[in-house]
């Protein structure tokens, strides 16, 4: 149990689907991160929210759109994916953003895989 | 270009020996680093991590030393023990980055009984 819960763990959708990952951390933490890891290649930061506020979006292509309603709660909603899109979806939280010694807790990821 | 790298794939090791597993940068704005460690079907999970001001930081069976002049830094498992097998991130911050970890692509680390 790492504290951060993401729903599902795999999922499989069509070009033309519109899907939401959930994640939820039970940490007390206020700041909540997507993160993408590809076949091969190193985790890539996409997304950051900071006391529910994005502070953070690394120049991610707009069919990926994250929601923050609490500091507890985070989705990521997804629409016409494309198959370069399938990876390892990890949610992470940390108590305070921006503090390179806040480490993240990271849950246990989706794996999408888009058809 | 990688600005965190992690040239070995992966490493074995027999159980209750030293397992070394290195890490180079490039930037040498960073500040902070951290080592992560992941099983098949789990997250990440912090391990430890060193600030830039320090050279070594000690826990339990874990050491991880930072040469800033080489920007290389080593994670260090003595003595290792079938448990540690798993992937092993290597991670650099930059204060403020807010949460904008660099990874690099991971060693895993195998331990033979």
């Amino acid at each position: 149990e790492t504290g951060v819960t993401q729903t599902p763990r795999h999922l499989v959708m069509g070009m033309t689907n519109k899907k939401s990952l959930k994640c939820e951390q039970h940490l007390g933490h206020n700041a909540m991160y997507w993160y993408k890891q590809s076949a091969k290649k190193p985790l890539e930061l996409m997304f950051v929210y900071n006391f529910k506020e994005q502070t953070e979006n690394n120049s991610v292509p707009s069919r990926f759109s994250p929601e923050c309603p609490n500091s507890s709660h985070l989705f990521l909603h997804l629409h016409t994916l494309q198959p370069e899109d399938s990876a390892l979806y990890l949610c992470a939280s940390s108590l305070i953003g921006g503090l390179s010694n806040s480490p993240l807790h990271f849950g246990n990821g989706t794996r999408l895989t888009v058809t | 270009d990688q600005q965190v790298k992690q040239n070995s794939p992966s490493l074995s090791v027999q159980e209750g020996r030293i397992s070394i597993l290195n890490c180079d940068y490039t930037n040498s704005m960073f500040d902070y680093f951290l080592w992560y460690k992941k099983y098949p079907a789990e997250g990440p999970t912090f391990l430890i991590s060193i600030s830039s001001i320090k050279d070594k930081n000690e826990d339990g069976r874990f050491t991880v030393f930072l040469n800033k002049s080489a920007k290389h830094l080593s994670l260090h498992i003595v003595p290792s023990q079938p448990g540690d097998s798993a992937v092993y991130f290597c991670a650099a911050a930059l204060e403020g980055s807010q949460g904008n970890l660099i990874f690099g692509k991971g060693t895993k680390l195998s331990v033979k009984p």
